[in-house]
């Protein structure tokens, strides 16, 4: 089965640090890859997409995100986390051919404290 | 900007009742897709829909129904609400490989 895995439920990072939240994937082929992040009582927000191409994909917010096709990660970072990142993150997957169909992960709550 | 409008963002309803969820998108998108969000879980697809008066189950299609008279209307049924949905329902229109959200319907089933 296809599936989306985030490790985390929650990762902490001190205000200023660099942080990390994995994701892992099991879909056959070569398929899209896509992180969200959601603010309390709000819908989710697009942050960044993998396609082809460069394996270091950079998005909103001075997000980017890290492509590993062996591995099959694609993990978010950020250099310098500020307090306004703490939210929950999506990684989402669209398999080639899947009519544009999103397989998520099960989130993970990033806390960026001062 | 892309907008997805949501009918009502919190909506309580008994156990038994219909209920309709609506969602609009103002960009002809032809693509529309229903989420719901638990936590844990992460978002699961209820139903999608290519174009108007099409559309295909998801993975959890179990106790719902949907309606797309309209390219710009996408409308989540339940017919016979139950407490088991409760949740965040997320609905999502979809332009070139990227999707975007509304702000959700939290639903309280009583």
């Amino acid at each position: 089965a296809q599936s989306v895995a985030q490790p985390e439920d929650q990762v902490n990072v001190a205000e200023g640090n660099p942080l990390t939240v994995k994701c892992t994937y099991s879909v056959s082929g070569n398929p899209y890859l896509f992180w969200y992040v959601q603010y309390p009582n709000r819908g989710l927000q697009f942050l960044l997409k993998y396609i082809t191409g460069d394996n270091l994909v950079k998005g909103s917010y001075g997000f980017e995100a890290e492509f590993n096709k062996s591995q099959t990660s694609f993990h978010l970072k950020k250099p310098s986390a500020l307090v306004s990142d703490s939210a929950l993150y999506f990684c989402a997957v669209s398999p080639v051919g899947n009519t544009g169909k999103l397989i998520f992960g099960q989130g993970t709550t990033l806390q960026v404290k001062p | 900007d892309v907008k997805v409008t949501q009918s009502s963002r919190y909506l309580v309803k008994r156990t038994g009742e219909k209920v309709f969820l609506e969602c609009v998108q103002d960009m002809d998108h032809e693509n529309m897709f229903w989420y719901r969000q638990d936590p844990g879980l992460g978002l699961r697809l209820i139903y999608f829909s290519y174009d108007v008066k099409m559309k295909e189950k998801g993975d959890i299609p179990e106790g719902y129904s949907v309606s797309r008279e309209k390219k710009e209307r996408f409308s989540l049924i339940l017919e016979s609400a139950s407490t088991n949905q409760t949740s965040m329902y997320l609905c999502a229109s979809r332009w070139k490989n990227e999707q975007f959200f509304g702000p959700g319907t939290r639903l309280t089933v009583l």
